[in-house]
């Protein structure tokens, strides 16, 4: 099964950008999407986008189309997840997650990255 | 702009049946929108119960179960334990491409 391990908490003053990594193991990465998906503290679930690491084909979600960027490098099988213009409201837990292709679920996540905005 | 509804609370008995619903602002919830159910408790990543509409994942007891009712997809917890309090969400796969969630289901069982 897929393991996905991420990168660690990061602390970023408004207007900077950051960037979470999502290393995964156990199974073929490239057979996989690799999905982005936020959580506000006391809040739910939000989806950002995605990323095919075996073509690095992309798809944001309309909210952070010119602020996201999903890339690959398949030789370490680590996926990456930049976000630009930080704002106090993009304080929240990052995960990154698992789909199989074409089974329309997340299966496997990591265990999430804390991104904290603050001046 | 296509919002995923879902009830913001419920509350169950131990050893009762509750029904989760997840619904779509505009339209109906389809086998096509891949409906997916997920438990998260407080700290850690969500958990897969339910995908494809009706499939358990692995592990998940056979007291949670997935369907189609009228226009939603809805999630059954029968016999419902108290290990079963957490959040629930549901996520749809959209037509034009991408994934929405719902905005939780707190569920208390007491």
């Amino acid at each position: 099964q897929m393991q996905l391990v991420q990168s660690g908490a990061e602390v970023k003053k408004p207007g900077a950008s950051v960037k979470v990594s999502c290393k995964a193991s156990g199974n073929t990465f490239t057979s996989y999407h690799i999905h982005w998906v936020r959580q506000a503290p006391g809040q739910g679930l939000e989806w950002m986008g995605m990323i095919t690491p075996g073509n690095g084909a992309t798809y944001y979600t309309q909210k952070f189309q010119g602020r996201v960027t999903m890339t690959r490098d398949t030789s370490t099988s680590t996926v990456f997840m930049d976000l630009s213009s930080l704002r106090s409201e993009d304080t929240a837990i990052y995960y990154c997650a698992s789909e199989k292709s074409a089974t329309y679920y997340f299966d496997f996540w990591g265990q999430g990255t804390l991104v904290t905005v603050s001046s | 702009q296509t919002v995923v509804t879902q009830e913001p609370s419920f509350s169950v008995s131990p050893g009762g049946t509750v029904t989760l619903t997840c619904g779509l602002s505009s339209g109906s919830v389809s086998p096509s929108n891949y409906p997916t159910w997920y438990q998260q408790t407080p700290g850690q990543a969500p958990r897969t119960l339910i995908y494809n509409t009706a499939t358990r994942s692995s592990g998940v007891p056979d007291r949670f179960s997935g369907s189609i009712l009228g226009n939603k997809a809805a999630l059954t917890i029968t016999g419902a334990q108290t290990d079963d309090e957490s959040d629930y969400y549901c996520v749809l796969n959209m037509s034009g491409g991408g994934y929405v969630f719902g905005g939780g289901t707190k569920l208390s069982v007491l």
